[in-house]
């Protein structure tokens, strides 16, 4: 595909299940960035991969919270024991530039999460 | 954190009018701004990204200003259409590739 893919789209949970959240990114898209959004806010920052390299994971909000990128291009968002607190939509984005904010950030549809 | 604000939090206009909304930033340490719309069940889709104080840019009916000095950016719309009822998102990005994104403002073209 051309855009950067995410799976599932939606995702119920129960409070205390674990979840996995994959991201396909735009091949050859070497930096790839997790975002939470919860309702009623912005996009929020959680953590940046350069090629399998995470270089950045300062806004993972807890340590239930714990992402990948195993080969440099599939990344996954693994939430370990979730909760209600962590229902939101998770956006994944791409970008084809090593570094600095001048970079486009191309981004999938998301994956809503709702934890019961 | 930077703190970005958008205003309105949302807007319905009339299809035809032009419409314009706000993004305020941090003047401080500024680097970039970016503009990404974001329509119902889709992918945010970059608008623009601006960097020089007085930058104007402009794709189709949409056009965007920056003032960095002090610490805002406008997203104007003209000659509103349905399809360009989406939620407009603006992120002050630092040079290690964080975006601080504000709540955005969702737009709404009435036919």
């Amino acid at each position: 595909g051309a855009g950067v893919s995410q799976s599932p789209r939606y995702k119920v949970a129960k409070r205390g299940q674990d979840v996995a959240l994959r991201c396909d990114p735009i091949s050859g898209h070497v930096s790839l960035f997790w975002y939470q959004q919860a309702l009623g806010q912005g996009p929020e920052f959680l953590t940046y991969f350069q090629n399998e390299a995470q270089l950045d994971k300062s806004g993972l909000p807890s340590d239930r919270f714990f992402a990948e990128r195993p080969e440099g291009s599939v990344s996954t968002l693994k939430i370990q024991r979730t909760q209600q607190e962590d229902s939101a939509v998770y956006l994944c984005a791409s970008s084809l530039q090593l570094a600095g904010g001048l970079a486009i950030q191309y981004f999938g549809a998301g994956t809503r999460l709702s934890v019961l | 954190i930077l703190n970005v604000e958008q205003s309105p939090q949302s807007l319905h206009v009339q299809e035809g009018d032009s419409t314009n909304f706000t993004c305020s930033f941090p003047s401080s340490n500024f680097y970039a701004l970016h503009w990404y719309r974001w329509e119902t069940a889709k992918s945010p889709e970059a608008l623009f990204v601006m960097t020089l104080n007085g930058d104007e840019k402009k794709k189709g009916r949409i056009s965007a200003t920056l003032n960095t000095k002090e610490g805002y950016s406008y997203l104007y719309i003209k000659g509103s259409q349905p399809e360009d009822s989406a939620t407009y998102l603006c992120a002050s990005a630092s040079p290690s590739n964080q975006f601080y994104f504000g709540t955005g403002t969702s737009l709404t073209v009435i036919p």
